[in-house]
């Protein structure tokens, strides 16, 4: 079965300190990657995706995710964390091929805790 | 460029009742995709429209279900509610003719309460 990945419920860092949220993947084939972002009450924000090329992504708000085939797994990263980043993040994939049009497989979402 | 809108969003319904959702999606985007988002089960896909047709479906039973009208503005409907679809209903759109087309762009969402 197709599957997402998010191993910690949540990630603690000090504000200013680097960031990883960790997500994997079981899906065959090549899917496209995505990380979105979800504020209290709100709907998901993309954050950003990979879909080929270079294994580094850069996205919005100075977030990057660094794709590893051979581990099948999209970390979410950034440099130096805000209190402002406090959320919960989602990795999702979406399975290449005509008959997976539209479908995203989330993660269960790793809630991330930036303290001042 | 207005983002994905969608109405109303919050509802407050009783079991064995029904509801409809609306969606309206991104100026120019011709793919409507709908989520159930609960706390145990996480978001789950539950179908996609492409111009007014049904192109993708989750699995989800035959009470959920959705259409798309020529505009691109999508409803799903829930029939004989039950306690357990109590949830937040996002919508997402997706497309356009600047690229970026396998990107979803989501909607505040739809919290349902069946009581």
């Amino acid at each position: 079965a197709q599957s997402v990945a998010q191993p910690e419920d949540q990630v603690n860092v000090a504000e200013g300190n680097p960031l990883t949220v960790k997500c994997t993947y079981s899906v065959s084939g090549n899917p496209y990657l995505f990380w979105y972002v979800q504020y209290p009450n709100r709907g998901l924000q993309f954050l950003l995706k990979y879909i080929t090329g270079d294994n580094l992504v850069k996205g919005s708000y100075g977030f990057e995710a660094e794709f590893n085939k051979s581990q099948t797994s999209f970390h979410l990263k950034k440099p130096s964390a805000l209190v402002s980043d406090s959320a919960l993040y989602f990795c999702a994939v979406r399975p290449r091929g005509s008959g997976n049009t539209g479908k995203l497989i989330f993660g269960q979402g790793t809630t991330l805790q930036v303290k001042p | 460029k207005a983002g994905v809108t969608q109405t109303p969003r919050y509802l407050i319904k009783t079991r064995g009742q029904q509801v409809t959702l609306s969606c309206s999606p991104i100026s120019g985007h011709r793919s409507v995709s709908w989520y159930q988002q609960t706390p145990g089960q996480g978001l789950q896909f539950l179908f996609e429209y492409f111009s007014e047709t049904q192109r993708n479906k989750g699995n989800f039973p035959g009470r959920f279900s959705g259409r798309q009208f020529s505009n691109s503005r999508s409803e799903m409907n829930v029939s004989t509610l039950e306690l357990g679809d109590s949830a937040l209903y996002l919508c997402a759109s997706r497309g356009g003719t600047s690229g970026g087309q396998e990107t979803q762009y989501f909607g505040p969402g739809t919290r349902l309460l069946v009581l």
